[in-house]
């Protein structure tokens, strides 16, 4: 069975502070992408960053970026200069997505 | 097309009676899903399709839960015999997701907000 633990079920941040958000997972597929992402209050879901499983290098994409640890099946994302705008709900797919994790809220305090 | 849209965005039905959610995918994806999203919770997997076949419908909840999808385009969540605890967000996706790949980004709708009383 695949499954997907966010252990954080909220997660606070001062604005222009770092926060890690952790997620893990469990697959025996060999080749797959990692998603987060983001729900605001509008519910509209939003792609933040992907991984190809492939690939060593931790993505990044502006404040966002990503440690992936394919052998511990780990796949957290770091938000760095926190922004009001980056509250939300955050979600990981780690396995192709099809499969979230139940979302971590983040709270950004200004 | 411009996104994924989905229709109705707010759905109040009555227990016992039967609703239709569409969603209109991205033109030229191949890949559609369908989630569950309750109240505070995340996303639950309902059914993929890859064009007009579903190979994964492993998350409909019961048999109450169908769907389809024509023309590889429009596909159409029923439930039947509605309960109130099918009230919940009910979101689609679309990919252009290769069969057998675990590669492609999911883009998705708005959402239909389903209130069964």
């Amino acid at each position: 069975a695949q499954t997907v633990t966010q252990s954080q079920p909220e997660m606070s941040v001062q604005e222009a502070e770092t926060v890690t958000l952790s997620c893990t997972y469990d697959t025996s597929e060999s080749d797959y992408y990692l998603f987060w992402y983001k729900q605001p209050p509008s519910r509209q879901m939003i792609l933040v960053i992907r991984q190809e499983a492939y690939k060593q290098q931790n993505a990044t994409e502006n404040r966002f970026s990503v440690n992936f640890q394919k052998a511990a099946k780990s796949f957290s994302l770091k938000i760095s200069d926190s922004q009001l705008g980056d509250a939300a709900m955050y979600f990981c797919a780690p396995i192709g997505g099809m499969r979230f994790g139940a979302g971590t809220r983040l709270t950004v305090k200004p | 097309g411009a996104g994924v849209s989905q229709s109705p965005s707010n759905k109040v039905t009555e227990k016992g009676k039967d609703v239709e959610l569409r969603c209109d995918p991205i033109s030229g994806h191949t890949a559609l899903y369908w989630y569950r999203q309750s109240l505070g919770q995340g996303l639950e997997f309902l059914i993929y399709f890859q064009g007009n076949s579903a190979p994964d419908k492993s998350g409909l909840p019961s048999d109450r839960f169908s769907a389809e999808r024509t023309g590889g385009s429009v596909s159409t969540l029923t439930i039947q015999r509605t309960q109130q605890e099918d009230s919940a967000v009910y979101l689609c996706a679309s990919s252009s997701r290769t069969s057998g790949s675990f590669t492609d980004t999911q883009y998705f709708g708005p959402g239909t907000r389903l209130t069964v009383l």
